[in-house]
């Protein structure tokens, strides 16, 4: 049963600390996009790529985030330094071709708190 | 003002009845999605639709391109329908603000 994974599922650190977050795709979808949730802003767009290449990170706060794709079957999603207002939900996606006529599938969420 | 407005954002309903949500998004796309997330949970995408309806059990999902409008009628509700309803737009996705469905017993 194909499923995206996402590490670690829930995370507590201090101010200042590195964070980082890894997910697995499904085999052979060539789209990975990183999402934010929390109450006040709901669900956002922090990252997108495509073949491994970042198509739009707009959403995502330059001076301390930075999302990568190494290979294939790993993205990852780093927050340095850490800061309370960062606690939130953070959900990977993957998605086959684009216009495939397929949906996208949700990991189940890196729950991260800063203290 | 958000690309996507969803409506209503809160929604009870006796286990039985039939539930409506409507999505209106202000952009054009290339497709729908409706995705569903139980409290403390994951979330699951139900639909992507380009046109027409989709039906999977008791969930029905509806789309106007023309009036850039969405429904998600749930037939026959349940308790295990309570979760929250999100419609997002394009290939990206942008939310709307999600609706939540709580169905009594």
């Amino acid at each position: 049963d194909a499923r995206v994974t996402q590490t670690p599922r829930h995370k507590v650190t201090e101010m200042g600390q590195e964070v980082t977050m890894r997910c697995q795709p499904i085999l052979g979808h060539n789209t990975v996009f990183w999402y934010r949730q929390t109450m006040m802003q709901g669900l956002e767009l922090l990252a997108y790529f495509r073949n491994r290449a970042p198509l739009d990170d707009s959403g995502m706060p330059k001076d301390r985030f930075s999302a990568e794709m190494p290979d294939a079957t790993l993205a990852t999603l780093k927050i340095q330094p850490s800061e309370p207002r960062d606690s939130a939900v953070y959900f990977c996606a993957s998605g086959p071709r684009r216009n495939s006529g397929n949906t996208i599938y949700f990991g189940e969420g890196s729950w991260l708190t800063v203290v | 003002k958000n690309e996507v407005e969803q409506s209503p954002q809160n929604l009870t309903a006796q286990e039985g009845e039939f539930i409506t949500i409507n999505c209106s998004y202000s952009v054009g796309i290339s497709a729908l999605h409706w995705l569903q997330q139980h409290p403390g949970g994951g979330i699951v995408s139900l639909f992507m639709l380009s046109s027409g309806k989709k039906k999977h059990g008791r969930l029905i999902a509806t789309i106007n391109i023309q009036e850039k409008h969405s429904s998600l009628h749930i037939t026959a509700s349940h308790p295990r329908d309570s979760a929250v309803y999100i419609c997002a737009v394009g290939y990206k996705l942008s939310f709307g603000a999600g609706t939540t469905v709580t169905v009594r017993a």
